[in-house]
């Protein structure tokens, strides 16, 4: 069945340095994917998302490129900031759309001043 | 406009009881998804409900179960309750099947 895989965490980063965190699917035909953040104590919320290969989702300075040929959505942001530690989840939904999101496992992020 | 709503916030139960958890959408969301967070398997589909409909199941016991009404709103129940049934659940939902999904604060359940 499709999967989502995603970087272990906790990633611990300083404000202002370079974020990536990995994610990479298994699925069949072309999937819509998306990330979602999840803030202490609160549900997740969707950051971005991309419905075909090489579509380039972008939110908050969160980026991610639908890549087909590796089967990644990885997501960058060039500086992060206190206010962006939460848990990232990347997720996919099959093509016909009336599938359920599959997640994956969820990437903690910390960010230190 | 109001969120998605879910209660009780906080939730303890033991070993064998049962336990059932509301979820009131947003106004005019006809479907209604259910997921469980745990630290080691992530979030796992339980179930949508579309229209009072079950749409689609994940791969949990029978001992979990739903239902949606007519207002949209949503029940979960948990019979016989395990520690391992311990989690966050989590309720969604969207205006229409494919749509955005719209996330609640969760229920934490602790069985001890």
């Amino acid at each position: 069945g499709d999967s989502v895989t995603q970087m272990e965490g906790p990633v611990t980063l300083s404000e202002e340095a370079f974020l990536t965190i990995n994610c990479t699917y298994t699925a069949t035909g072309y999937p819509s994917l998306f990330w979602y953040v999840q803030y202490p104590g609160e549900g997740l919320q969707l950051l971005l998302k991309a419905t075909k290969a090489d579509d380039k989702g972008s939110n908050k300075g969160f980026e991610a490129t639908y890549r087909k040929e590796t089967t990644s959505f990885h997501l960058e942001k060039g500086s992060v900031q206190v206010s962006d530690s939460a848990v990232y989840f990347c997720a996919l939904r099959g093509p016909s759309g009336n599938t359920p999101l599959v997640f994956g496992k969820g990437t903690r992020l910390s960010v230190i001043a | 406009k109001a969120g998605v709503t879910q209660t009780p916030r906080y939730l303890i139960k033991t070993r064998g009881q049962q336990v059932t958890l509301s979820c009131s959408p947003i106004s005019g969301h006809r479907s209604v998804s259910w997921y469980q967070q745990t630290p080691g398997q992530g979030l796992q589909f339980l179930f949508e409900y579309f229209s009072e409909t079950q749409r689609n199941k994940g791969n949990f016991p029978g001992r979990f179960s739903g239902r949606q009404f007519s207002n949209s709103r949503s029940e979960m129940n948990v019979s016989t309750l395990e520690l391992g049934d311990s989690a966050l659940y989590l309720c969604a939902s969207s205006r229409e099947t494919n749509e955005k999904l719209f996330f609640g604060s969760g229920t934490q359940l602790s069985v001890l």
